[in-house]
């Protein structure tokens, strides 16, 4: 089983406030990822980090920030949330890519936001 | 555009029965095929990964193919039981000088194991 893990597994809150969604990894991979998942629908990458200091928006647009400042851990934040916001945001880890390169996945953060 | 195509979207078979689920993808240069098995609210989950080179992996009950000349590939569940009830989806990666390693998701194929 991976060692990849999120915080909360559910949140509901109201729009305007602030959130923070935890990942943490402890299998010292350098490359980590937000993915942003609709009832039914393609994981979307919204972030990825190739390690400490280094951030990158990904191919759909996000409102959301994230950091790295410990390879272990790569939080992602929205500064106000708006219903637009609910979705399940899923983060990953992998080790530089070789051609067997596996990206491991949290269990995943289901936003809900009133 | 890179794109990764599933079929069907979903599928309902009798518990004990096999199933074959599609992917066919436009994704280059080709690096890698993975399928994961992604059960509702859960992160998914590797069940076998495939080279260029490699025309077939199994995993328990399942089997993957890969034809690289026809860019399909097929996860076979062999004797379906009621845990195999998730999401299945195909991502495939592109060799990439930068990016996040260039992998793009099929939207999945649901399947429901009925009793």
């Amino acid at each position: 089983e991976a060692d990849i893990y999120q915080t909360p597994r559910y949140l509901v809150i109201g729009t305007g406030k602030k959130i923070t969604l935890e990942c943490s990894q402890t299998m010292g991979h350098d490359k980590m990822y937000w993915y942003q998942q609709d009832p039914g629908m393609e994981l979307h990458l919204i972030h990825y980090s190739y390690g400490v200091n280094s951030t990158e928006k990904g191919d759909l647009s996000s409102e959301s920030t994230v950091s790295r400042i410990r390879t272990e851990h790569f939080p992602l934040t929205l500064e106000s949330a708006r219903p637009s916001h609910t979705s399940q945001y899923l983060c990953a880890s992998s080790e530089v890519q070789s051609m067997n390169t596996e990206a491991f996945f949290g269990q995943g953060t289901r936003l809900t936001v009133v | 555009k890179n794109q990764v195509e599933q079929s069907p979207q979903s599928l309902i078979i009798l518990e004990g029965k096999n199933c074959t689920l599609q992917c066919n993808y436009t994704v280059s240069p080709f690096s890698n095929l993975r399928w994961y098995k992604q059960d509702t609210g859960r992160g998914p989950v590797s069940l076998t990964i495939m080279t260029f080179s490699e025309n077939t992996k199994s995993n328990g009950r399942y089997t993957a193919t890969l034809d690289a000349d026809t860019k399909q590939s097929s996860l076979h569940i062999t004797a379906s039981q009621l845990s195999d009830s998730a999401s299945y989806i195909c991502v495939v990666s592109a060799v990439s000088g930068g990016g996040a390693d260039g992998l793009t998701f099929g939207k999945g194929t649901h399947l429901i194991i009925q009793p």
